[in-house]
């Protein structure tokens, strides 16, 4: 099975910042990697497939890159509504497997 | 609007039985791959399973491979997950969620998700 081991597991940002979140893959996973956000009580939300590609609707302040087997978030001007949790999760092959987590809070 | 609509959790005993459904609407539910995911509490997000279009293939992983099995009725726009032989580990919300269009394993659309409580 694919491991995604993210990073970190939690972390505190003021309003206005750019934060990143890490995710490292096992093995080559081609590009094939989705950005899940989950507010509370809510379900997830995905924000980046394929690596780079937004999702419709999902503020332009949000992207993601690669660099071989690391995959980033960038969360650019962070507002109220960014807080919550977040999921990689790698769809290259079967077993579809996710991150463990990122908890971004804003202070 | 597209929206997936779970129901069937509860509390269950271990070893038991319990079936989920999932109510489609706003798509073309016959176009797209299906799954189950699932999230225990306080948890992270663990895939349950996939069924293609048809739903002649249906992907597990090994943790339910054996005890879950997904199913769909596209006349009903309708997805399934018959849960047997249920432990404790398998408590969690369990959520519905559509497939990116094609063979995109990506989740576009989520429930609200269901619990299950597997308890003595």
């Amino acid at each position: 099975d694919i491991q995604m081991t993210q990073s970190p597991a939690s972390l505190s940002a003021s309003l206005g910042e750019t934060v990143s979140i890490e995710c490292l893959a096992s093995e080559d996973i081609y590009s094939n990697l989705a950005w899940y956000q989950q507010k509370p009580g809510k379900s997830p939300q995905l924000l980046i497939y394929y690596a780079s590609s937004l999702q419709d609707g999902v503020p332009s302040r949000f992207s993601g890159s690669e660099s071989g087997t690391q995959y980033s978030l960038e969360i650019n001007s962070l507002q109220p509504e960014d807080e919550g949790d977040y999921f990689c999760q790698q769809s290259y092959k079967f077993p579809l497997t996710f991150g463990s987590g990122t908890k971004l809070e804003i202070k | 609007e597209v929206q997936l609509v779970e129901s069937g959790g509860g509390l269950v005993q271990p070893g038991r039985s319990l079936k989920l459904s999932c109510a489609a609407s706003g798509f073309t539910f016959s176009n797209y791959y299906m799954a189950w995911v699932r999230q225990a509490p306080k948890k992270g997000l663990e895939w349950v399973a996939t069924i293609s279009t048809s739903g002649s293939r249906t992907y597990y992983p090994d943790s339910v491979k054996g005890r879950f099995t997904i199913s769909r009725d596209n006349a009903k726009s309708s997805l399934y997950l018959q849960m047997n032989s249920l432990k404790s580990e398998d408590t969690a919300t369990y959520y519905c969620a559509r497939h990116l269009y094609g063979y995109n394993l990506y989740f576009d659309y989520w429930g609200q998700g269901v619990m299950v409580t597997v308890s003595s």
